[in-house]
């Protein structure tokens, strides 16, 4: 089955620095990763995601790359900002027939924005 | 709009109790997962259904079973409660391809 590995586990910025977190995914079958967003407490909401069809998308100070041939997707973040504290977490689902629309999630980010 | 709704949101239960936590959605869609969350360790399957009336294991599913007797609910029975099972449950749901959850239930095995 699929295995997605992410890092840092925790991350640490200044205000206004950017963040990058990374993932890698062991399935080349894989055609769509999501990022999730835990704020502590909370449920995880999508923040952004990308098809295995296209190697980035942006979305205001969010985005996302992806190099299919090395199997791995990044998540960028500029501009930090204190609300941005949380929990990221990765994902990947595999394309094959009878999956059930799985997704399989790394292990998650603690990213802190220090003042 | 309710999206995906848990209950209850937090239980205390004592070895070899059982209970069932329960998810329904209004949004129509066909698959639904439950997973749990253990700190550092991500989000696990533990059982996911591609419609009503099809069930399939996931990654940890030992000790839990699901039933999908209707496209709207999706409920997680716990039958003989370990301390293992200690955890925070996260039921979702899915169209094509974002994943929308419920708001979770903290899960105290003792």
């Amino acid at each position: 089955g699929e295995n997605v590995e992410q890092h840092p586990s925790t991350l640490s910025v200044q205000e206004g620095d950017s963040a990058v977190i990374k993932c890698t995914y062991s399935d080349s079958a894989s055609n769509y990763f999501p990022w999730y967003k835990q704020e502590l407490g909370k449920r995880p909401q999508l923040i952004i995601d990308i098809r295995s069809n296209v190697g980035e998308k942006k979305d205001q100070r969010i985005a996302v790359t992806l190099n299919k041939t090395a199997k791995h997707f990044s998540l960028h973040i500029t501009e930090t900002q204190p609300e941005d504290s949380a929990v990221y977490f990765c994902a990947a689902r595999s394309a094959l027939t009878g999956g059930g629309n799985k997704l399989t999630f790394g292990t998650g980010t603690q990213l802190k924005v220090e003042l | 709009n309710a999206g995906v709704t848990q209950t209850p949101k937090f239980r205390i239960l004592k070895i070899g109790q059982s209970m069932t936590l329960q998810c329904t959605q209004d949004m129509n869609h066909n698959y639904m997962y439950w997973y749990r969350q253990d700190p550092g360790m991500g989000l696990k399957l533990i059982y996911y259904s591609v419609g009503a009336g099809i069930t399939d294991k996931g990654e940890v599913p030992n000790g839990y079973n699901v039933s999908r007797s209707t496209t709207e609910d999706f409920p997680l029975r716990l039958e003989l409660a370990a301390p293992s099972q200690t955890s925070v449950y996260f039921c979702a749901s899915s169209y094509d391809t974002e994943a929308f959850f419920g708001q979770g239930t903290r899960l105290t095995v003792v």
